[in-house]
């Protein structure tokens, strides 16, 4: 268990529907990230938050959106949902000022996503 | 652009034999690279990781080596099992001041026959 926790863990939806996808981080962790994995396909980076900020963005559409509250959840929104976002979505949380630890990424169990 | 390359794509090897699997990143900025092992339908779970002032560093039956020079780092997996069966990914960071993107490489499908 890597600390990291994800809801709900399967969610199946219909074209054009919208879903949020939520993610806890690890104790004291300030930074998540969000990913997306298509079947049988790699990890693709779509977003970064740290401290409530966003930090980073990689491919992410632009019908779907982040953020990250005070408490340091994060939820991940996703509209206008079509077939080709079916996928296994990750959260993984790092850096904590706590322990020192700022580099290696910790991914939580994720939410697999089915657009019928 | 931030770019890192794996190799092999599949790997199939018999028990007790080695494994090795290669990644090139682009960035010479990057300092820190981890390796993810992926089972089926769960979460990546970190098996090992490399800093950039490091050139080797062994966790029982795995090993990573870095070149920085040649921008490339390899993941050792030494007398094989089945549970080693799995999809592995190599990651390389670009770190520091709360910006830690990771680049994943396309992984390698590892199947280790018994």
């Amino acid at each position: 268990d890597s600390g990291v926790t994800q809801t709900p863990k399967h969610l199946i939806t219909a074209t054009g529907q919208r879903v949020t996808l939520r993610c806890s981080p690890r104790s004291g962790d300030l930074s998540v990230y969000w990913y997306q994995q298509s079947l049988d396909q790699g990890l693709q980076f779509l977003i970064q938050y740290y401290n409530g900020e966003e930090r980073a963005k990689g491919n992410i559409l632009e019908r779907f959106s982040a953020q990250q509250f005070p408490d340091l959840h994060s939820e991940l929104n996703l509209s206008s949902l079509e077939l080709g976002d079916s996928a296994l979505y990750f959260c993984a949380s790092s850096v904590n000022p706590r322990t020192g630890e700022s580099d290696t990424q910790y991914f939580g169990p994720g939410t697999r996503l089915t657009v019928l | 652009g931030e770019n890192v390359e794996q190799h092999p794509s599949t790997l199939s090897v018999q028990e007790g034999d080695s494994a090795v699997i290669k990644c090139t990143y682009s960035d010479s900025a990057s300092n820190y690279f981890p390796w993810y092992k992926q089972e089926l339908g769960k979460r990546p779970q970190l098996i090992i990781d490399i800093r950039s002032n490091v050139g080797e560093k062994k966790d029982q039956r795995i090993a990573v080596t870095l070149n920085k020079t040649a921008k490339h780092f390899s993941l050792h997996i030494t007398e094989t099992q089945p549970e080693d069966s799995a999809v592995y990914f190599c990651a390389a960071l670009r770190g520091g001041g709360g910006y830690n993107k990771l680049i994943f490489g396309a992984g390698t499908r590892l199947a280790v026959h018994p």
